[in-house]
């Protein structure tokens, strides 16, 4: 079936230490995004990628990094600079066209924990 | 920029009655909007969209509404049931910013 898959689901981490998470879709879209949500908050942009080798700073970006080396996976790494790295971490992607803007797909997203 | 926000953190319907879940935004230059429902643990789902050049978007027990004069969106559930219970989220999207900028959510509980 096609989807987007993020993994892990639940990760803690230890202060000081970065951390990758996976994003990957077979919906064949070329825009994916990285939203971040902290309890009772909407969702906060970190990055986005519109296509291929590209990818633009959302509201968030500071202690945040992307790449974007195949249309499929779009892995985030929260970094030790990030000073409040706990938080549910969204992944999506959108069909169209590079300056696409519809519907998003989202992933069941990912659950990061500093201890 | 764009700023979406919603009106209410909480909104607390009986099962059977319409719920109206309302939205307000600041951009002018908004073009482009879609509610999203979101259950405990699991990423949002798409409801419905709707755009600028249009005051109304029908779905299946749901409807979207937008005022451009006011800048102010709703979304109505008919007929709410215990399923519909989550947190429902409005985003937007203008010229100029190709992703949705989401508002803080309102938790929709249905009491039976």
């Amino acid at each position: 079936d096609g989807g987007i898959t993020q993994s892990p689901k639940y990760l803690f981490r230890k202060e000081g230490q970065n951390v990758t998470l996976s994003c990957e879709q077979n919906l064949n879209h070329d825009a994916m995004y990285w939203y971040r949500q902290d309890p009772g908050q909407g969702l906060r942009l970190i990055y986005y990628s519109q296509i291929v080798n590209d990818f633009q700073k959302g509201d968030i970006a500071e202690g945040y990094s992307v790449s974007r080396e195949k249309k499929e996976s779009f892995p985030l790494t929260v970094t030790s600079a990030q000073k409040n790295p706990t938080a549910f971490y969204l992944c999506a992607s959108v069909p169209g066209g590079p300056m696409s803007t519809g519907e998003l797909f989202f992933g069941e997203g990912s659950r990061l924990t500093v201890l | 920029g764009e700023s979406v926000g919603l009106h209410l953190p909480t909104l607390s319907v009986q099962e059977g009655d319409n719920s109206i879940i309302n939205c307000a935004y600041s951009n002018s230059a908004s073009d482009y909007f879609i509610w999203y429902k979101q259950e405990s643990g699991k990423g949002p789902q798409f409801i419905i969209d709707i755009r600028s050049n249009m005051d109304k978007r029908q779905g299946q027990r749901v409807t979207a509404l937008l005022n451009k004069t006011v800048k102010h969106l709703s979304l109505q559930i008919a007929a709410t049931q215990p399923g519909d219970s989550a947190v429902y989220f409005c985003a937007g999207a203008g010229t100029g910013r190709r992703a949705l900028t989401f508002g803080s959510g309102t938790r929709l509980q249905v009491q039976p």
